[in-house]
């Protein structure tokens, strides 16, 4: 089946620090990739949507300045926190699709804690 | 986005049956209903997704009302490993363009 990686998995670092997360699919051409934002004991948030060599689409109420979203390829996208606070603390998760008429797929998320 | 509506919580034994409710009588004509999984400290995975008839794959069946007004989820025969949060979901394409997630039922499966 179709996979989706997430790396790091979990990242603690300074607040104040810029942190990358990287989102490949591993055996398919992902023409949309969308990353999310689960709080504890709560649902996940869509934040984004990147396609593939254009400009990613934020939610409202997401920074867009704060969430830099890059789509450089149909198999990678990266979401770089930047100047990451404690409050920016959560589970953070990409997925991808195939086709516009196929599920979703989803990375396994990065725990991100700031101190 | 249509709401859904699910319980907050579920508990069946092992290796019974299981049907997971969802409301959704705010559907409209295209929307697909869509299921997903989320275990503990994971990712979501795709369970299933319908739009007028049943459907069944290597994971579960989805009832869907003649209405479309409500469907079900139903896993045949359940297993520790489908403890999980169950998020029934709407959305205007087939392909789960911007899901919006729900809080979902949380499904606790006894040994």
């Amino acid at each position: 089946g179709a996979v989706v990686s997430q790396h790091p998995s979990w990242v603690i670092c300074k607040s104040g620090t810029s942190v990358k997360i990287e989102c490949r699919s591993l055996d398919f051409q992902a023409t949309t990739m969308f990353w999310y934002r689960q709080f504890p004991k709560q649902s996940l948030m869509l934040m984004a949507t990147s396609n593939e060599g254009s400009k990613a689409t934020y939610e409202q109420g997401v920074e867009k300045d704060k969430f830099l979203i890059n789509h450089a390829s149909l198999t990678l996208s990266t979401l770089t926190v930047t100047s990451a606070h404690p409050e920016d603390s959560s589970f953070y998760i990409c997925s991808a699709i195939m086709y516009s008429n196929q599920p979703q797929h989803f990375g396994d998320g990065t725990r991100l804690s700031i101190l | 986005d249509a709401k859904t509506t699910q319980p907050n919580s579920m508990e069946s034994n092992e290796e019974e049956p299981v049907h997971l409710p969802c409301n959704h009588s705010t559907i409209s004509g295209t929307d697909y209903i869509h299921w997903y999984r989320q275990l503990p400290s994971q990712g979501p995975e795709y369970v299933i997704h319908g739009l007028t008839s049943n459907v069944n794959n290597r994971m579960a069946s989805l009832a869907i009302a003649e209405d479309r007004k409500s469907s079900t989820l139903i896993l045949h025969r359940a297993t520790l490993r489908d403890a999980a949060v169950y998020y029934c979901i709407l959305s205007d394409q087939g392909g789960s363009e911007k899901l919006v997630f729900g809080k979902g039922t949380k499904l606790t499966v006894n040994p």
